[in-house]
C-alpha cells in the first residue's frame, strides 16, 4: 500500500519567493496534519485538517504560511514570501479516523528539506 | 512546564540490553500515547500505541503507561544496533477522532546502541 506522498523531496530557494509543498494522503485516510521539524524547536503541528476541513491552525507561524485541502487526496502548504528561518524539514501525515472511534494513530510522509538561502 | 517531556539523552546501551526510555506528560485529560522511531535523516514512524494502563508488548517492544503518574515508558529488548535512533513520544487528549486527534510531541530520546 502507497503511504504519504510528499514533494517535492527537497526545495531550495531565495527569499522572498514563494514555495509550495505537496502532499498525498493515505487512500481512506480523514485527517491530514502539516507538521515542522528543526533541531531547535523539534516536532511542531502546523495546522490540521478533517474531512478536508481546517480544525486547528494555530501552529501556523505568520501570515506567510498558507494550506488548503480541496479534496481528500490533496493538501498544499504554501510559503509566501519565503524567508531563511523557514528552512526545515517539512512533514505531512495522515490518520485513520473514524466516526465511532479512532485511536488517532497518525502516519507520516518522507519530508521535504526546505532550505531558503 | 512542557506539554510531553522526554530527557533528550543520548542514551547508550550496549548490544543485547534493555533500553528503557521514559515520557511524563502534563494534560491528566490525555487518552492515547504514542512512540515514534526516527532515524537520522528519515520521519517518524510509528511503532507502538497505547491507551490503557499496564504494559502491551509487541515483539521486542513493551510500553508501559501509568495514567495515575502522568507517565509513558518504552522497554527495547536485546538492544540491537540497528535500534539506534531518536525516539518519540506522543499523547493525544482524545481518545475519539474528530476535533481531538491532535498528537503532542516530545523532544525526542536518542538511543544509541553500542555493538
Amino acid at each position: 500500500d502507497a503511504g504519504v506522498i510528499q514533494s517535492p523531496r527537497h526545495e531550495v530557494t531565495e527569499m522572498g519567493q514563494e514555495v509550495t509543498l505537496r502532499c498525498k494522503p493515505i487512500s481512506g485516510h480523514n485527517s491530514l496534519f502539516w507538521y515542522r521539524q528543526t533541531m531547535m524547536r523539534g516536532l511542531e503541528l502546523l495546522i490540521y485538517f478533517n474531512n478536508n476541513v481546517p480544525i486547528d491552525d494555530s501552529g501556523m507561524p505568520e501570515d506567510r504560511f498558507s494550506a488548503k485541502m480541496p479534496n481528500a487526496s490533496f493538501s498544499t502548504l504554501k510559503i509566501q514570501p519565503s524567508e531563511p528561518r523557514d528552512s526545515a524539514v517539512y512533514f505531512c501525515a495522515s490518520s485513520p479516523t473514524s466516526g465511532r472511534s479512532s485511536y488517532n494513530e497518525q502516519f507520516f510522509g518522507p519530508g521535504t528539506r526546505l532550505t531558503v538561502l | 512546564q512542557k506539554e510531553v517531556e522526554q530527557n533528550s539523552g543520548p542514551l547508550s546501551v550496549p548490544e543485547g540490553a534493555i533500553a528503557s526510555l521514559n515520557c511524563t506528560y502534563s494534560d491528566r485529560g490525555s487518552q492515547s500515547f504514542f512512540w515514534y522511531r526516527q532515524y537520522s535523516g528519515k520521519s517518524p514512524e510509528l511503532i507502538m500505541s497505547i491507551y490503557s494502563n499496564g504494559d502491551k508488548e509487541d515483539g521486542r517492544f513493551t510500553a508501559q503507561l501509568n495514567k495515575a503518574s502522568q507517565y509513558v515508558s518504552l522497554l527495547i529488548r536485546d538492544s540491537q544496533p540497528s535500534d539506534s535512533a531518536t525516539y518519540l513520544c506522543a499523547v493525544n487528549r482524545g481518545r475519539y477522532g474528530g476535533a481531538t486527534n491532535k498528537l503532542i510531541f516530545g523532544t525526542g530520546t536518542l538511543l544509541a546502541v553500542q555493538p
